[in-house]
C-alpha cells in the first residue's frame, strides 16, 4: 500500500528549532513537497525535495533520503506566526499521497 | 492571495440542498483539481481536469458533481449530501497534470452539512 507518516501534533517554543519528520511508502517517487497551511487558509509551498540531501531556504531546510523513504522539515529561529499545519506529500507516478499534516504550535 | 480563489468561504446546507462550490484560477495552469480534506485524515483526491477534460474520478460519489468549463473554472456541485460529507473542499491548480512544481492551492470552502 501506499502512505505517508508524520506526527500529529508538535509544541516548540519561539526561538527554537523544530524538526517534523515524515516517512513514506509510494509505488514511484517523483518527488517530496512540503506545504505549510495556516487555519483556514490555503496550503502553501514550502520547499520541493527530488534528490537526497537538503535543501535550505531561510529558515526552513527539508533534507530526503529515498533509501530510507524519510523526509524531514527543520525550522529555525521559530516565530509564532510559525504555528501551522505542515503537510508533506509524495509524488507517485502520476498521483500526489498526503500525509495527514503536523500541527505546529509555536509557544512564546 | 495564492492566485486560486475559491467561493464561497463558508457554506451550510441541509441535506436536500443543491449547493455549488466555485474555483478560480489565472495562473494559465492547464490542470485543476477538487480534494477534500477532513479532520485527522489526509487530503483525499476527487476529480482531476486536464486541459477541461476530466481524467480521474477516485470514486467520488455521484452526489458529487464536477464541471469544467474552461482551463480557468471549476466547480463542484452538490446534491443530497450526507453529515459525514462535511470538510474542508480544496481547489488546486498546477501547470499540468504532471505538476512537477506542486500545486498552487485556494483557501478552500468549510462545507457543514446539517
Amino acid at each position: 500500500g501506499q502512505n505517508i507518516d508524520q506526527p500529529t501534533e508538535m509544541t516548540a517554543t519561539e526561538g527554537a528549532i523544530v524538526q517534523i519528520n515524515c516517512t513514506y511508502q509510494t509505488s514511484g517517487f517523483n518527488g517530496l513537497f512540503w506545504y505549510q497551511q495556516h487555519a483556514g487558509e490555503a496550503p502553501t509551498f514550502l520547499s520541493y525535495n527530488v534528490l537526497d540531501g537538503l535543501e535550505e531556504k531561510g529558515r526552513f531546510s527539508s533534507f530526503l533520503s529515498r533509501s530510507k523513504g524519510y523526509s524531514y522539515l527543520l525550522l529555525k529561529e521559530l516565530q509564532m506566526k510559525d504555528s501551522a499545519s505542515y503537510l508533506c506529500a509524495v509524488r507517485g507516478t502520476y498521483k500526489y499521497i498526503f500525509g495527514t499534516g503536523t500541527r505546529l504550535k509555536v509557544l512564546a | 492571495e495564492t492566485g486560486v480563489t475559491q467561493t464561497p468561504r463558508h457554506l451550510v446546507m441541509g441535506m436536500t440542498n443543491k449547493k455549488s462550490l466555485k474555483c478560480e484560477q489565472h495562473l494559465g495552469h492547464n490542470a485543476m483539481y477538487w480534494y477534500k480534506q477532513s479532520a485527522k485524515k489526509p487530503l483525499e483526491l476527487m476529480f482531476v481536469y486536464n486541459f477541461k477534460e476530466q481524467t480521474e474520478n477516485n470514486s467520488v460519489p455521484s452526489r458529487f458533481s464536477p464541471e469544467c468549463p474552461n482551463s480557468s473554472h471549476l466547480f463542484l456541485h452538490l446534491h443530497t449530501l450526507q453529515p459525514e460529507d462535511s470538510a474542508l473542499y480544496l481547489c488546486a491548480s498546477s501547470q499540468d497534470r504532471r505538476a512537477n512544481y506542486g500545486y498552487t492551492f485556494g483557501s478552500g470552502t468549510r462545507l457543514t452539512v446539517v
